[in-house]
C-alpha cells in the first residue's frame, strides 16, 4: 500500500494562484492517473482533474493539475482565485486494484 | 443523468453489521463499469471502501477486506455494503459512486451511519 500526503490547509488572497500538492509514499507518481476533488460543506465531491491534467467538461480553466517525477508528487493549481472556490480539495491515485485518497487539504480564500 | 441513492439504517450497534444500498437510476449497471462505497468519518478525509464491476468481480480496501462485502443486484439495479463487526470508527457518511475510467463520476447525496448502542 501506499499514502497520498497533502498539506492540512491553505490559504490565499482571492485573483491570487494557489498551489496544492500531493506526495506519493511509495510507487511512481506517474504510474497511476491521479484525480482531484472538490468537496464544499455539505456536499458530495465533484471532479475537477482526471488523469493527472485533464478537466471535466464544466470545470473552468483556471484549475490545471500536474504530476513532478523529481518529488513524486502531484499537484494541483487554480489561478484567479474566487471566493467560491473555498472548499476541501482531494488528490486520489490507485497501485493494481487498491485505491487510495489523500487526507484532505482545506483551501480557505480570503 | 445518473443518479445514485443511499439508503440503510442510520444507527448501528457495536459488533453487529451495516447494511447499505445504492439504488442507480438513469444507468443500467450490469452495461459496464464499477461502482463502489466511499465513507468520511465526521471532520475527516474520504476513504475508499471497495468497488463492484458489473460483471461481479470485487476489489476491497486491505485495511477493511475482512469485514467488508459488496455485491450487486442487476434485476434492481442496484448495488449494496455489507461492514461486518462494527465499532464506533465506522461512523461515518456513507457515499456510493460510479467510477468510469479512473474517476469517480457520480455520487450519491451520502449517508450518515452512527455505530452506538
Amino acid at each position: 500500500n501506499f499514502m497520498l500526503t497533502q498539506p492540512h490547509s491553505v490559504s490565499e488572497s482571492p485573483g491570487k494562484t494557489v498551489t496544492i500538492s500531493c506526495t506519493r509514499s511509495s510507487g511512481s507518481i506517474a504510474s497511476n492517473y491521479v484525480q482531484w476533488y472538490q468537496q464544499r460543506p455539505g456536499s458530495s465531491p465533484t471532479t475537477v482533474i482526471y488523469e493527472d491534467n485533464q478537466r471535466p467538461s464544466g470545470v473552468p480553466d483556471r484549475f490545471s493539475g500536474s504530476i513532478d517525477s523529481s518529488s513524486n508528487s502531484a499537484s494541483l493549481t487554480i489561478s484567479g482565485l474566487k471566493t467560491e472556490d473555498e472548499a476541501d480539495y482531494y488528490c486520489q491515485s490507485y497501485d493494481s486494484s487498491n485505491q487510495v485518497f489523500g487526507g484532505g487539504t482545506k483551501l480557505t480564500v480570503l | 443523468q445518473v443518479q445514485l441513492q443511499e439508503s440503510g439504517p442510520g444507527l448501528v450497534k457495536p459488533s453487529e453489521t451495516l447494511s447499505l444500498t445504492c439504488a442507480v437510476s438513469g444507468y443500467s449497471i450490469s452495461s459496464g463499469y464499477y461502482w463502489g462505497w466511499i465513507r468520511q468519518p465526521p471532520g475527516k478525509g474520504l476513504e475508499w471502501i471497495g468497488s463492484i464491476y458489473h460483471s461481479g468481480s470485487t476489489y476491497y480496501n486491505p485495511s477493511l477486506k475482512s469485514r467488508v462485502t459488496i455485491s450487486v443486484d442487476t434485476s434492481k439495479n442496484q448495488f449494496s455494503l455489507k461492514l461486518s463487526s462494527v465499532t464506533a470508527a465506522d461512523t461515518a457518511v456513507y457515499y456510493c459512486a460510479r467510477r468510469v475510467g479512473y474517476v469517480e463520476t457520480n455520487w450519491g447525496q451520502g449517508t450518515l451511519v452512527t455505530v452506538s448502542s
